[in-house]
Formats: C-alpha cells, structure tokens, sequence
C-alpha cells in the first residue's frame, strides 16, 4: 500500500522558517519523484515545486525559489520542504505528491500526502 | 508566468453533461492532468495525460484535448461530482508546473 505520511500542523511567526517532512512507503524511494504542492484558505492549488530522490534534481517556481528548499534523505524514504522568511502569505495546507523521476516523466496515476497545516501568524 | 484559465464556475442538473475547459499557450505541446477536489479532502486524479483515466476513476468522467484548450467532460453528472476541479500542466520550457485556478462545479 503506497503512502505518503507527512508531518504534524506547524504555527510560525513572521520571518521564521518551517520545515515539513514527507515519508514515504509502498514503493522503491528513488523510482519517483516528488512534488510539493499548497493550498491558501479559499484559494485553488499551487505547485511549489519538485525534487528527484534518484537524481537529485529540484524544480521550484520563480517567485518563492530563494526561500524554498527541498531535499530528500533515500535512507529513510523521505522528502522535505523547508520554506525560510514566512510571511502570512505562506499560510496554507502543504501536500507532498508522488511525481515523476525525471521532472518531464508523465505519470499515469499519483498518490498525495494527508496535507500539513502551515498557520504563519504573530 | 505561464498561466492556465478555468471558467471560475459550472452548474449543471443531475444526469446532465458537464464540460470545464482549461486553455494555455502551451497545452498543444504539454499534457494536462485533471484532478476533482472535495471539501476538506487532497486532490484526486481524473484524468492523465490529457485523455487518460486511472484505474478506479468512472467511465463518466473523460478528456479531450483541441489545440490550446483542453477539456473535461463529466457524461451523467451526480450530486457526488460537486467539487472544484483543476487542470495541471507544465510550462513550455520545461522550468515548472502550473495549476489552473480552479472551477467550481455546482450540480443544482
């Protein structure tokens, strides 16, 4: 059974940073890779960004990629978003998506995390 | 930035057709994938690859795809299918992936 299992709800102060696991089970780590993906209060999707466990390769979008850092560690199947200088902008639900190994791969389904709260308030 | 448009809203009646289009510059040379989205719950994959449907997703709900506009269609539509759904896809060049802003999808 393939499971993405993601860290608990965080509350943030202004200009902190957080850091959100993703762990990973039901399939080989590195076949895969991994997108992060959030959702603001009322508001639709948006792709953050991506990171290879095989290769190591990362995609981020322009606007946040100087505050944005995703990394994996293969040794215990898990992927992490780190996102530095918060703002209440950041406030949302942070989801871990199972993605493509190489960042052009088509996949044919995806499996997604339970989702992790991220409150940034003061 | 590369953006994908999605009509905000769509009502239809029970056991009507419903169609969501999601346009794009690129979308001629990018796939789209399609997710439903209920209240309080993760996205679900509908439909991969433009025209593509998981295992486990109904017959009901298909893609199709004309140039820069792609589109789903929802064949028989069900109180269950009241969900926001998003079309995805990838910018041209290959640097990020982008989601459309959502449409709404009220069954009346």
């Amino acid at each position: 059974q393939i499971q993405l299992v993601q860290s608990g709800g965080e509350v943030k102060e202004p200009g902190a940073s957080v850091k959100v696991s993703c762990k990973v089970s039901g399939y080989p780590f590195t076949s895969f890779g991994i997108s992060w993906v959030r959702q603001a209060p009322g508001r639709g999707l948006e792709w953050l960004g991506w990171i290879s466990p095989h290769i190591g390769d990362t995609k981020y979008i322009e606007k946040i990629q100087d505050r944005l850092i995703l990394t994996t560690d293969t040794s215990t199947s898990t992927a992490y978003m780190e996102m530095t200088s918060l703002t209440s902008d950041d406030t949302a639900v942070y989801y871990c998506v199972r993605d493509g190994v190489l960042f052009t791969a088509t996949i044919d389904t995806d499996y997604w995390g339970q989702g992790t709260p991220v409150t940034v308030s003061s | 930035s590369y953006e994908l448009t999605q009509p905000p809203s769509v009502s239809v009646s029970p056991g009507q057709t419903a169609r969501i289009t999601c346009s794009g510059d690129a979308l001629p040379d990018q796939y789209v994938y399609w997710y439903q989205q209920k209240r309080g719950q993760a996205p679900v994959l509908l439909i991969s690859k433009d025209t593509e449907r998981p295992s486990g997703i109904p017959e009901r709900f298909s893609g199709s795809t004309s140039g820069t506009t792609v589109t789903l269609t929802i064949s028989g539509v069900r109180a269950e299918d009241e969900a926001d759904y998003y079309c995805r896809s990838t910018d041209i060049n290959n640097n990020y992936k982008v989601f459309g802003g959502g449409t709404r999808l009220t069954v009346l």
